[in-house]
């Protein structure tokens, strides 16, 4: 089973800051990909990165970068430079790697509401 | 540019009236997937289809069934709808590959009264 947790319900994060939004996770799969979104209010689920039990560098993605720290079982999303339109829900996901039925499946965090104050 | 659609963004349906969901996506996407999401739930997986004519339940398929008779098309039927029911749908697709990430469509509000 896979359990990912986001302990934060909400943050508020100044315009041009940097923000972490923390996501830990729990599984048995030996290989397994790690998934960030963001949900703004109207709803649609936007793919932000990916990070990949196996890469040896962590990912990024223009302003987003995923602090993968494998041994303490951590993917927290930082966000650089934070502008009014990052003002979202912001879900980690994760799924293992390999063939199966069980690998089709996302298993989502409950979700951290990130306010960008002007 | 990666597109999955949805046949509404909103939806209003009385209790015990037949309820669908379409959802398509024009990717040659092989996989598909149903969640509804629900404050303080999260996202749960209702039900996925990995190929045409395949289908999987997820976590509660319960009050729900699917119909992929088209690889563009994943169908989530409420065949009686009630209103615990009532939730935001959201579908998704996938390529098939092992990496690969889902993409979501803009998601359907039903409201069942």
């Amino acid at each position: 089973a896979q359990k990912i947790t986001q302990t934060q319900p909400g943050m508020f994060v100044q315009e041009k800051e940097a923000v972490t939004l923390d996501c830990t996770y729990d599984t048995s799969d030996p290989s397994y990909g790690l998934f960030w979104y963001k949900q703004p209010s109207s709803g649609e689920m936007i793919f932000l990165i990916y990070q990949g039990s196996y890469d040896q560098q962590n990912a990024t993605e223009g302003r987003y970068s995923l602090n993968f720290q494998k041994a303490r079982k951590s993917a927290n999303l930082v966000i650089s430079a934070s502008q009014l339109g990052d003002s979202a829900m912001y879900f980690c996901a994760m799924r293992g790697l390999y063939s199966g039925a069980g690998s089709y499946q996302l298993t989502f965090g409950k979700g951290t509401k990130l306010s960008v104050i002007p | 540019d990666v597109k999955v659609t949805q046949s509404s963004r909103y939806l209003v349906k009385r209790t015990g009236e037949k309820v669908f969901l379409e959802c398509v996506q024009d990717m040659d996407h092989e996989n598909m997937f149903w969640y509804r999401q629900d404050p303080g739930l999260g996202l749960r997986l209702i039900y996925f289809s990995y190929d045409v004519k395949m289908k999987e339940k997820g976590d509660i398929p319960e009050g729900y069934s699917v119909s992929r008779e088209k690889k563009e098309r994943f169908s989530l039927i409420l065949e009686s709808a009630s209103t615990n029911q009532t939730s935001m749908y959201l579908c998704a697709s996938r390529l098939g590959l092992v990496q690969e990430t889902q993409y979501f469509g803009p998601g359907t509000r039903l409201l069942v009264l």
